[in-house]
Parts: C-alpha cells; structure tokens; sequence
C-alpha cells in the first residue's frame, strides 16, 4: 500500500497567490516525522520544511507552512504568495522511527507546481 | 558550511559495466543515505550508512552496493549494468541523532545513463 500519495500530479497558481499543495500518509508507528522538499529542473532535492509526529504546532519556514492534520493523516504544504521561482515539483516524505529503519525516507509521487506570471 | 557533494554529476556508460558514484555530505553529519529516482518508480530507497556500517537497505538486487568510510564520505556500486539503472541517484546527509532528525540534505544527484 502507498504508505504516501500526493494526488495532484500538476498545478497551476498564479503569481502572488497561495497554493495547497496535497499529502496524505499511512503509519502504525506512534512516532514519525514529515518533509517536504523542492526540485527544481536542475534535480537537486532542497529542503522545505520538517514536521514531528508530536509537535505541538503547525510549523512554518518564511512563505512555506504545513497543515498538519494528524487525525487524518495529511500534511498539506502551503506557500504564500507564489513566486516565478517556486516552479518545481514538491514531494512529500515520511521518516518512520522504529527499529532498523534508520533515516529512510519514503517519498510520493511529487506534484509538479508551475507559476504563472 | 558546504553542502553535500556527488561526483560525478552525469556518467554515460553500457550495458554490463559497472559504474561506482561517491558522496561527500556536510561537514560533521555522520549518516549518508543513497536514492535512485526514475519517471517510472519515482525516489526509491537504496541504503544507509552510520560510522562505516550499513544500517538500512532498500529492495534492489546485489548489483547495488555502497561503503561508507572513517571521514563519512560515501560510494555506491552498481555491478553489471542494466539500461533499467539509468536514473537520477541522489544522495543525502543528516545528523545522526537516535530519536529525532529534522532534516535530511541531499546533494545535486548523480545522472547515469546506461546504452
């Protein structure tokens, strides 16, 4: 089973506005942690924005922030006021933490994010 | 602080060679973890290495290896090569901390094209 699915594989915002970008998981380990990450044409994975299965709060970095809705299991991204730069695909990873799992992320399938001017 | 380096960045190689890529990750993170990404199967798990030892390992046949050595830097191998190993192959770094990593940084990836 998809343990993460990203179900929009493409969108469209326009400049300046706000987009909700989609993730939902699935986990039996009470413990685990949540990222998103940017990839631009050139590949490279840039880091976004990390969530603890106990955080207390939503977190946020700059125009980045994440709906943690833990009951339903979804972590959507949302980022304020797009810019041209922001064109990219996002993917959603999760890090469960239990025995011999180690640092492995497990990623969804990425949505592809295009900004228009 | 310099981030984490793969050489090299793009490889051309056949069928049936074997091709061995490294990673040097950030100054004092001591976990490497290595990634395959394809159109068709998206970011796959490879493996990762702690302090020279494999901790974790994906579901890929024998022909993919990898070491870690004593300054963390780290290499994989790819024996026999198959046009399906033509991918994008990244590799991340993090602290090693026993209950709680934030972040994981990848390097800007390795592109190998099997002929």
């Amino acid at each position: 089973a998809q343990k993460i699915t990203q179900t929009q594989p493409g969108m469209f915002v326009q400049e300046k506005e706000a987009v909700t970008l989609d993730c939902t998981y699935d986990t039996s380990d009470p413990s685990y942690g949540l990222f998103w990450y940017k990839q631009p044409s050139s590949g490279e994975m840039i880091f976004l924005i990390y969530q603890g299965s106990y955080d207390q709060q939503n977190a946020t970095e700059g125009r980045y922030s994440l709906n943690f809705q833990k009951a339903r299991k979804s972590a959507n991204l949302v980022i304020s006021a797009s810019q041209l730069g922001d064109s990219a695909m996002y993917f959603c990873a999760m890090r469960e933490i239990r025995n011999n799992a180690g640092n492995m992320l497990t990623f969804g399938g990425g949505t592809r994010l295009m900004v228009k001017p | 602080k310099a981030g984490v380096t793969q050489t090299p960045r793009y490889l051309i190689k056949t069928r049936g060679q074997q091709v061995t890529l490294s990673c040097s990750p950030i100054s004092g993170h001591r976990s490497v973890s290595w990634y395959q990404q394809t159109p068709g199967q998206g970011l796959q798990f490879l493996f990762e290495y702690f302090s020279e030892t494999q901790r974790n390992k994906g579901n890929f046949p024998g022909r993919f290896s990898g070491r870690q050595f004593s300054n963390s830097r780290s290499e994989m191998n790819v024996s026999t090569l198959e046009l399906g190993d033509s991918a994008l192959y990244l590799c991340a770094s993090s602290l090693w901390a026993a209950e709680s990593i934030r972040a994981q940084y990848f390097g800007p990836g390795t592109r190998l094209t099997v002929l």
